[in-house]
């Protein structure tokens, strides 16, 4: 059975750093590109950013390009989200979604996600 | 980048109704568009993809189609377990890119 389990949210002041993680199991996780998207209260979806299943492609929304880091260990079938600069409308559901692909494709399983809070 | 305009936002339909919505894209993204379910308090779930593959499991009155930048999601006899809200997704590989609609509320008359 496929999981996606979320951690390292939490509540944090504007323009410090959070580090989420996506723990998966249940599937060859090299074999599949992996994407973070999140949902502010109340709102649609975003996605937020990709990476390939070796690392060597990365996307970013041009909403956190240049603050946010998307990185992996396939060692650990773990995904992660190093978000730094963080702002108030960074505040959001973040999910951890799996791709059907290794490089691009529909989200085929979702983690139940984690609330990052942005505010003083 | 891609915009993917979604309408309608929300409707309202009774149980044993044919549902549609409709996804427009800003430029051509052939078939790479995907369909997807999140019900209250839930994870989004993918009902369709490349525009008009039905997903494993998923119950046939839901389908979706078109290419290029029109495309359609239909329930063709709406059911109360059906509430929720539903989201088009383009995506591009290579790097990834990906883009999703509004979202359309649908709700029981």
């Amino acid at each position: 059975e496929v999981q996606l389990v979320e951690f390292g949210g939490g509540l944090v002041q504007p323009g410090r750093s959070l580090r989420l993680s996506c723990a998966a199991s249940g599937f060859n996780f090299d074999d599949y590109a992996m994407h973070w998207v999140r949902q502010a209260p109340g709102k649609g979806l975003e996605w937020v950013s990709g990476i390939s299943w070796n690392s060597g492609s990365l996307g970013y929304a041009d909403s956190v390009k240049g603050r946010f880091t998307i990185s992996r260990d396939n060692d650990k079938n773990s995904l992660y989200l190093q978000m730094n600069s963080l702002r108030t409308e960074d505040t959001a559901l973040y999910y951890c979604a799996k791709d059907g692909s290794d490089s691009g494709g529909p989200f085929d399983y979702w983690g139940q996600g984690t609330l990052v809070t942005v505010s003083s | 980048d891609i915009q993917m305009t979604q309408s309608p936002s929300s409707l309202s339909a009774s149980v044993g109704d044919r549902v549609t919505i409709t996804c427009q894209a800003s430029q051509d993204i052939s078939n790479y568009l995907n369909w997807y379910q999140q019900k209250p308090g839930k994870a989004p779930k993918l009902l369709i993809y490349d525009a008009s593959n039905l997903e494993t499991g998923v119950p046939s009155r839901f389908s979706g189609g078109g290419s290029g930048t029109d495309f359609t999601f239909t329930i063709s006899s709406l059911q109360p377990e059906d509430i929720a809200t539903y989201y088009c997704q383009q995506y591009d590989d290579l790097p990834p890119r990906v883009t999703f609609g509004g979202g359309t509320k649908v709700e029981i008359k």
